[in-house]
C-alpha cells in the first residue's frame, strides 16, 4: 500500500523568505513522487516530479524537491517566497504496485504575508 | 493543446435530481481518471480507465454513481440520484505513459452542489 502525508495543512511565510513544505510517503517499492499546486478555483498543475533519475528535483516558478530514500521524504523548497505563491500544494505517490493510481496526501495552503 | 476540457464548470441541482458530468481529455492520452475533492475528504479517486476500459472504480461511492468512457475523447460521469453530501469539486484527469511516469493533467474541474 502507498500513502503521503503532509505536515502542516496550512503554512504562513513572509513574502521573500523560504518556503518549506514537507512531505513524508510510504511504498513497498521505489515510487514516483510528484507535487502539485492548486490555485483558488483550478485544477492541479504540475510542480515537479521525481522519476528515480537525479534526487534534487527542480520544477517550475523556483521550486525544487529533494528525495531522500533513508528518510522516505520529499520535501518542497523555493528559496524566496512570491506573493504568486499563495495556493494549495500536494504531494502524491505513485508505485508500479498500484497501477497508475496517485495516492494524494491532505495538502498544504501557503499563505503569503507582504 | 487545449488540456483537458470539463463541463459544465459549475452545476447546481436539487435532491434526487440526476447529475451528469463530462470531460474531454487531452488528445493521445490513454488514461483518464475521475476524482472528487471536499473539505473533509480532500482528493479521492473514484474510478479511472485505460483506453476506454475501467480498470478500478473501488473509489465509486456508491451505486447512484457511474461513469462511462465511450469512446477515446468522451467520459461522463453521472450521479443519479443526487444528495446534499454528493456536493464537491469534481476533476477530470488524463495522463499518457511517458518513461514509465504516467504523468496526469488536471482539468479545471465542475463545482457541483446539490440543495
Amino acid at each position: 500500500a502507498q500513502s503521503v502525508t503532509q505536515l502542516g495543512s496550512h503554512v504562513s511565510v513572509s513574502e521573500g523568505a523560504l518556503v518549506l513544505l514537507r512531505c513524508n510517503y510510504s511504498s513497498s517499492v521505489p515510487p514516483y513522487l510528484f507535487w502539485y499546486v492548486q490555485y483558488p478555483n483550478q485544477g492541479l498543475q504540475l510542480l515537479l516530479k521525481y522519476t528515480s533519475a537525479a534526487t534534487l528535483v527542480k520544477g517550475i516558478n523556483g521550486f525544487e524537491a529533494e528525495f531522500k530514500k533513508s528518510e522516505t521524504s520529499f520535501h518542497l523548497t523555493k528559496p524566496s517566497a512570491h506573493m504568486s505563491d499563495a495556493a494549495e500544494y500536494f504531494c502524491a505517490v505513485r508505485s508500479k504496485a498500484a497501477g497508475n493510481k496517485l495516492t494524494f496526501g491532505g495538502g498544504t495552503r501557503v499563505l503569503v504575508k507582504p | 493543446d487545449a488540456g483537458v476540457i470539463q463541463s459544465p464548470r459549475h452545476e447546481v441541482t436539487e435532491m434526487g435530481q440526476e447529475v451528469t458530468l463530462r470531460c474531454k481529455p487531452i488528445s493521445g492520452h490513454d488514461y483518464l481518471f475521475w476524482y472528487r475533492q471536499t473539505m473533509m475528504r480532500g482528493l479521492e479517486l473514484l474510478i479511472y480507465f485505460n483506453n476506454n476500459v475501467p480498470i478500478d472504480d473501488s473509489g465509486m461511492p456508491e451505486d447512484r454513481f457511474s461513469a462511462k468512457m465511450p469512446n477515446a475523447s468522451f467520459s461522463t460521469l453521472k450521479i443519479q440520484p443526487s444528495e446534499p453530501r454528493d456536493s464537491a469539486v469534481y476533476f477530470c484527469a488524463s495522463s499518457l505513459r511517458q518513461q514509465g511516469v504516467y504523468e496526469q493533467y488536471f482539468g479545471p474541474g465542475t463545482r457541483l452542489t446539490v440543495t
